[in-house]
């Protein structure tokens, strides 16, 4: 099942501006992990951030998590066409020995040269 | 170095038969993980590794769905009696500890 739910689905903004996309997610988690995917290939880890973590930055990117809302977002600053890509957020569970992530559906980002 | 590697990258079959899909992770890494993904959704876990030792498959859809790493690297998912509804990409990551996984290309499978 899908745990995690990206908002929008879809996404389309000019190269330069700033894409920013929401995930809310439903059981306490480990970490929160955003993963990209282009057409037809495969998912390349993007960041990871810890609960007890509230934001963190790698180059272009941003991301913050909020565990009193079940939420994050992504932010992605002056974008790029070659940043079209699907985008997911990613949660590790807490508790026990389970690892496995629960994946949302993605948002689908378009930047229009 | 090397990331994880899966193959094949395609394979089509007909109904009934049976399929082996390889992953051979990344060295070193603990656990290995299997998902599979459809269309336009996020990848879904089917069933988890550390080491050689099969932690968890809750994910497996059902008895014709099965799991193996015997020497604790290279793993095999194999699919008896293929059905129409298992055509999905099936992907594997592997992952030193708990956090980040990294995920290979994905075998997509086509079941006529």
């Amino acid at each position: 099942s899908q745990q995690g739910e990206e908002d929008p689905q879809a996404l389309s903004i000019q190269e330069g501006e700033n894409a920013t996309m929401n995930c809310s997610y439903k059981t306490s988690i480990n970490n929160l992990q955003w993963y990209r995917q282009n057409s037809g290939r495969g998912l390349v880890h993007l960041i990871l951030i810890r609960s007890n973590e509230r934001e963190k930055h790698s180059g272009r990117l941003r991301v913050t998590l909020d565990t009193s809302k079940k939420s994050s977002s992504l932010l992605i600053t002056a974008s790029r066409a070659a940043d079209t890509a699907s985008y997911f957020c990613a949660t590790a569970p807490l508790s026990g020995s389970a690892r496995q992530l629960t994946f949302g559906s993605g948002t689908q980002l378009t930047v229009l040269p | 170095g090397a990331g994880v590697s899966q193959s094949p990258r395609y394979k089509v079959t007909k109904r009934g038969q049976d399929v082996a899909l390889r992953c051979d992770p990344i060295s070193g890494h603990v656990s290995l993980y299997w998902y599979r993904q459809a269309l336009g959704q996020g990848p879904e876990f089917l069933t988890y590794f550390n080491y050689e030792a099969q932690q968890d498959k809750s994910g497996l859809p059902n008895d014709r769905f099965s799991a193996e790493r015997p020497e604790g690297s290279i793993s095999t998912l194999t699919i008896q009696r293929t059905e129409q509804r298992d055509s999905a990409m099936y992907r594997c990551a592997s992952s030193f500890g708990r956090d980040t996984q990294y995920f290979g290309p994905g075998t997509r499978l086509t079941v006529l």
